[in-house]
């Protein structure tokens, strides 16, 4: 099963712009890249995914690495609201086993 | 309103007594699946179903089973809990592409004394 790496843990201050990174480097090239969130006390909930081009929605953007190596979830004014945990994984057609990992914990610092 | 639904949201129960965590969504995805989530653990994968009648496991299926009769439950049974098994339940579902997002229920707290 392909594998993302996350760091653990981000701060950032409110109203910047805040970049999450993910490295998956066995990706293949059927595997979509999709991000998660997960705030206190909730599910996670969807916030963007993409498989080759760039990607944007009214939550973030999603930047994907030309070797589709890594990829970059982009908030960009961070608000309170945006604390939680941010999941990075991939899903393919070929198998539908979706291992979530840790995440990175992002603190918005007023 | 599209959504997941997960009974109980928190349950105590003792070792060795059968029990079951319901799952439902409305929104026709064939895709269904469970998780539990620990400290530093994150969200690992249980069961899942890719439709009716058909089931899998995940990476952590020990000690768990899972039935798809109807295309909108996926039910969870744990017909002999364990104190291990204390965790944090979330079920999710979607549909079948790979690239449809997942939609998860607001999760059920298991203590097992």
């Amino acid at each position: 099963d392909a594998k993302t790496t996350q760091p653990n843990s981000m701060e950032s201050n409110e109203e910047e712009p805040v970049h999450l990174p993910c490295n998956h480097s066995t990706i293949s090239g059927t595997d979509y890249i999709h991000w998660y969130r997960q705030l206190p006390s909730q599910g996670p909930e969807y916030v963007i995914h993409g498989l080759t081009s760039n990607v944007n929605n009214r939550m973030a953007s999603l930047a994907i690495a030309e070797d589709r190596k890594s990829s970059t979830l982009i908030l960009h004014r961070a608000t309170l609201r945006d604390a939680a945990v941010y999941y990075c994984i991939l899903t393919a057609g070929g198998y539908q086993k979706v291992t979530f990992g840790i995440g990175t914990k992002l603190q918005v610092i007023p | 309103e599209a959504q997941v639904t997960q009974n109980p949201r928190y349950l105590i129960t003792v070792t060795g007594k059968k029990l079951t965590v319901t799952c439902s969504q409305n929104m026709n995805h064939e895709y269904m699946s469970w998780y539990r989530q620990d400290p530093g653990l994150g969200l690992r994968q249980i069961y899942y179903s890719m439709n009716v009648e058909v089931t899998d496991k995940g990476d952590v299926p020990e000690g768990y089973k899972v039935s798809r009769k109807e295309k909108r439950n996926f039910p969870l049974i744990l017909e002999s809990p364990s104190p291990n098994q204390t965790s944090l339940y979330f079920c999710a579902s979607r549909w079948g592409q790979p690239n449809s997002p997942l939609h998860f229920g607001n999760g059920t707290r298991l203590t097992v004394t």
